[in-house]
């Protein structure tokens, strides 16, 4: 597609579900990030991907967060057993950048909406 | 480690006017800069960045910003704004994180409210 596209654009659940948080990058873009925004807080970094590794997962806040990326595109962020305190907004973006360098242009997408009840 | 804080979390101005939208950061390692802009609805976007040469950088929405060094900030100004730059600011910088990669470091962002 022409931008990250992410799904679902909001989500619901009850407290103690597992979710899944899809992205889909920008086609050829090899690097790939999650942030995470709660409400009143700036963009707080959870995961970072070159190609399908993660080389960076230091801003997953428990290990309930994991995520994945496959064939150096699409990625999932799943939450299990989702608490009150994990309601925010998910972002993903992603940048065209070799490895050791980084123009600083990240392109995100609208995020995901996490409210838990 | 590096930060950023935007001491304003919202700024009301009259359209038309001149407004100057704050940003300083911490870091102990040399930085990158850069201005995000979120419109409502609407999904993060580049405005402006700072990576080294002339201290100045413009937008092409007559937006610019100002590296400072000694007083470590990078604020935001435009000398008459519209209606249409009533959106969400986010000051960043880069955190280098070794192995020759690195994210952004963002701050909490500051609403730019334009009235009639």
């Amino acid at each position: 597609g022409a931008g990250v596209s992410q799904s679902p654009s909001n989500k619901v659940t009850e407290k103690g579900k597992d979710v899944e948080l899809r992205c889909d990058p920008i086609s050829g873009h090899t690097a790939l990030y999650w942030y995470r925004q709660r409400l009143g807080q700036g963009l707080e970094f959870l995961i970072y991907f070159q190609g399908n590794s993660a080389p960076d997962k230091s801003g997953l806040p428990s290990d309930r967060f994991s995520a994945e990326r496959t064939g150096e595109s699409v990625s999932t962020l799943t939450i299990q057993r989702t608490q009150q305190e994990d309601s925010a907004v998910y972002l993903c973006a992603s940048s065209l950048v070799p490895t050791g360098t980084f123009s600083g242009e990240l392109f995100f997408g609208e995020g995901s909406r996490l409210t838990v009840l | 480690a590096q930060s950023v804080t935007q001491l304003d979390s919202q700024v009301p101005v009259f359209e038309e006017a001149p407004v100057e939208l704050r940003c300083n950061y911490s870091s102990s390692v040399s930085v990158y800069l850069f201005w995000y802009v979120q419109y409502p609805n609407q999904g993060l976007q580049l405005l402006l960045k700072y990576l080294s040469g002339s201290t100045l950088v413009k937008s092409i929405n007559g937006f610019e910003a100002e590296f400072n060094k000694s007083q470590t900030s990078f604020h935001l100004r435009k000398p008459s704004v519209h209606i249409s730059d009533t959106a969400e600011y986010f000051c960043a910088v880069t955190h280098w994180r070794g192995e020759g990669y690195s994210t952004l470091t963002f701050g909490k962002g500051t609403m730019l409210l334009v009235s009639p």
